[in-house]
């Protein structure tokens, strides 16, 4: 079975820092990009940034760009999305997903998710 | 980077069907994929490509695309079809790589 386990639920002061994960099974997990997505409460999916396991090929959405850091170690399938000092206003559900497609550079979407990491970071 | 707008919220008789539309200048030029996300649950891949589904997909789901706009189409709605739904596309600037729709609440009245 194609599955993506997350790491479980955080609770953080602000300041501290935060590495969650995402490892894959069941397929061949340096071939696919992984993809994170924030969903703030009550509101709706934000796309992050992705990854390609296969070389650490990354590329962020501009507004997340600088604020997080997105790894992966493709010894242990695991994908990895860090904080180095998290703010209140990242208080929220992140989940981590497979982008597939016909070729590297063309997805058709995400069609595996992980279950979702809650992160709160509060004083 | 460019933008993908949803009705925010549209309402459907159980039986009936129901066209959320998604547009943006990025969908002229590639498709969006359409997520189904009910309260406490991951998004769920429903529709991608041109018109396509995922294995266990109900076949009353369907997609489309014209111009800027792409729309998911659900025929004969269910209650359990009462959800979230996201669009997500390529960006055509490139940056971000991708991008969702601000998201349609489904109802089924």
């Amino acid at each position: 079975e194609v599955q993506l386990v997350q790491s479980g639920t955080e609770v953080k002061k602000p300041g501290e820092s935060l590495k969650i994960s995402c490892k894959g099974s069941g397929y061949s997990f340096t071939n696919y990009w992984i993809g994170w997505v924030r969903q703030m409460p009550g509101k709706g999916l934000e796309w992050m940034g992705i990854i390609y396991p296969g070389d650490s090929e990354t590329r962020y959405s501009p507004s997340f760009q600088g604020q997080v850091t997105i790894s992966a170690d493709k010894s242990i399938s695991t994908a990895y999305l860090q904080w180095s000092s998290l703010k209140a206003s990242d208080t929220a559900m992140y989940y981590c997903a497979r982008h597939f497609g016909p070729s590297r550079y063309y997805s058709f979407g995400m069609d595996v998710w992980g279950q979702g990491t809650t992160v709160t970071v509060s004083s | 980077s460019s933008e993908l707008t949803q009705d925010p919220a549209v309402s459907v008789a159980l039986g009936q069907t129901v066209r959320i539309t998604c547009q943006g200048d990025s969908l002229r030029s590639y498709y969006a994929s359409w997520y189904q996300q009910k309260p406490g649950q991951a998004p769920v891949l429903v529709i991608y490509g041109k018109n396509n589904r995922p294995s266990g997909i109900p076949d009353r789901f369907s997609g489309s695309s014209s111009g800027n706009t792409a729309s998911l189409t659900i025929t004969g709605a269910q209650a359990e079809d009462e959800a979230d739904y996201y669009c997500n596309s390529r960006d055509s600037s490139g940056n971000p790589p991708y991008v969702f729709g601000t998201g349609t609440k489904v109802t089924v009245l």
